[in-house]
């Protein structure tokens, strides 16, 4: 029973490059969320998807930032034009129902801007 | 929007001593309070929770207790051993899940 699988675990970026991550959900799990985690700090929402759907993405900085939820396919978090500001360890979490209550986060995904 | 704060950010404990962490948020909507455990360069794993309808909760060495009228929940860890060393989140969730800023245990052995 595999759980929330994230990749890359690690990855670097020049800035400028852009950064791709994925996140495929538990067997089951509709439902996907990213957190970002700044080093020494908690865990801050960027947003919640459905599958085809946004539903919520308050957390979202405005600009170079994406998300998607295919009908196929993981969920990606898109960063565009990476600055060093968005050096962060980057969670996925997925949710058996819409509550998002019960969540469970995969081993996350650190970017590194060079 | 909901706020979550948490106490202390870096907790130090002998081995076998308790450990408290202590949580308050804003939102009186919020009725489902999870804790999570975050060990080094590893995603963070729900470790116990408790829904508004209850006061208390155990599970081993670990419980939870939960103040609606105070807006207070709290972490408690009885008999602390070296591996219960890790960051500890409290979150709550109204319309969605926030987190806490974490707490560092660490277990003197």
């Amino acid at each position: 029973n595999a759980g929330v699988m994230q990749n890359p675990r690690h990855l670097v970026r020049r800035r400028g490059q852009e950064a791709r991550l994925r996140c495929s959900p538990m067997k089951g799990h509709s439902h996907v969320y990213w957190y970002r985690q700044l080093p020494e700090e908690g865990l801050k929402f960027m947003v919640y998807l459905q599958k085809e759907n946004i539903i919520d993405e308050s957390g979202m900085p405005k600009e170079r930032f994406s998300a998607e939820f295919p009908k196929e396919g993981p969920s990606i978090l898109r960063i565009q034009q990476v600055v060093r500001g968005d050096s962060a360890a980057y969670f996925c979490a997925s949710s058996p129902s819409d509550r998002g209550r019960e969540l469970f986060f995969g081993e996350g995904s650190r970017l590194t801007v060079l | 929007g909901e706020n979550v704060e948490q106490h202390p950010s870096t907790l130090s404990v002998q081995e076998g001593d308790s450990a408290v962490i202590k949580c308050t948020y804003s939102d009186s909507a919020s009725n489902y309070f999870p804790w999570y455990k975050q060990e080094l360069g590893k995603g963070p794993q729900l470790i116990i929770d408790i829904r508004s309808n209850v006061g208390e909760k155990k599970d081993q060495r670990i419980a939870v207790t939960l103040n609606k009228t105070a807006k207070h929940f709290s972490l408690h860890i009885t008999e602390t051993q070296p591996e219960d060393s890790a960051v500890y989140f409290c979150a709550s969730y109204g319309n969605k899940l926030v987190f806490g800023a974490g707490t560092i245990l660490r277990v003197k052995s």
